[in-house]
């Protein structure tokens, strides 16, 4: 399996709290994802990076941020989170855009 | 506009019968087609993928067909086993901008009956 954790695994907060959840690779892939999956959505690209300090905006980033200072780790921030942000969210990992992603195993958060 | 529809929520299948899962996508610029596999609390798995110079790729019991023309990707598993049973998502790739991006379908979930 690829050396991926997620970290928290499950979080319960409120809303209007900042958010940040962890990825973190052992295999030295450039390219690190984050996803969001909804029912009756599939999985959903929020950002990606393609490097240390070189991100960019998937489908759903309104109201995402993201941050890698380490090319083994990747961070999403919820600066305020919402209701609608409730989610299943997955990293995942790949060493060239060509190849299939790997993923975590996911962050349950649930915004009340 | 969805650009991937894989229509079936669900499927049943005997153990030991073909599974049949499917994808339609209206995107011409897809050019790498995936299958993952997901079991509940885990993450998606990559299962097998196709690009689009083919038309079949197979991978001991799983074989995935592609048909450009019908812009159609289909996942064949024969034969199925209990421990398939999960949720399966097909995923697109597109050789334009975005070209990072994989787009998924909603799932199928099978359940392969012992």
């Amino acid at each position: 399996d690829a050396g991926i954790t997620q970290s928290p695994r499950h979080k319960v907060t409120e809303t209007g709290t900042p958010v940040t959840l962890r990825c973190h690779q052992t295999e030295n892939h450039r390219y690190m994802y984050w996803y969001r999956q909804d029912p009756g959505h599939g999985l959903r690209l929020i950002h990606y990076s393609y490097g240390v300090k070189d991100t960019d905006k998937g489908e759903v980033s309104d109201g995402y941020s993201v941050s890698r200072s380490k090319t083994e780790d990747f961070l999403l921030t919820l600066e305020s989170a919402t209701s609608s942000q409730t989610s299943v969210y997955f990293c995942a990992i790949s060493g060239d855009w060509g190849q299939p992603q790997h993923f975590g195993d996911g962050t349950r958060l649930s915004i009340l | 506009d969805q650009q991937v529809k894989q229509n079936s929520p669900s499927l049943s299948v005997q153990e030991g019968r073909i599974s049949i899962l499917n994808c339609d996508y209206t995107n011409s610029m897809f050019d790498y087609f995936l299958w993952y596999k997901k079991y509940p609390a885990e993450g998606p798995t990559f299962l097998i993928s196709i690009s689009s110079i083919k038309d079949k790729n197979e991978d001991g019991r799983f074989t995935v067909f592609l048909n450009k023309s019908a812009k159609h990707l289909s996942l064949h598993i024969v034969p199925s086993q209990p421990g398939d049973s999960a949720v399966y998502f097909c995923a697109f790739r597109s050789s334009g901008a975005g070209s990072y991006q994989l787009t998924f379908g909603k799932g199928t979930k099978l359940s392969v009956i012992p």
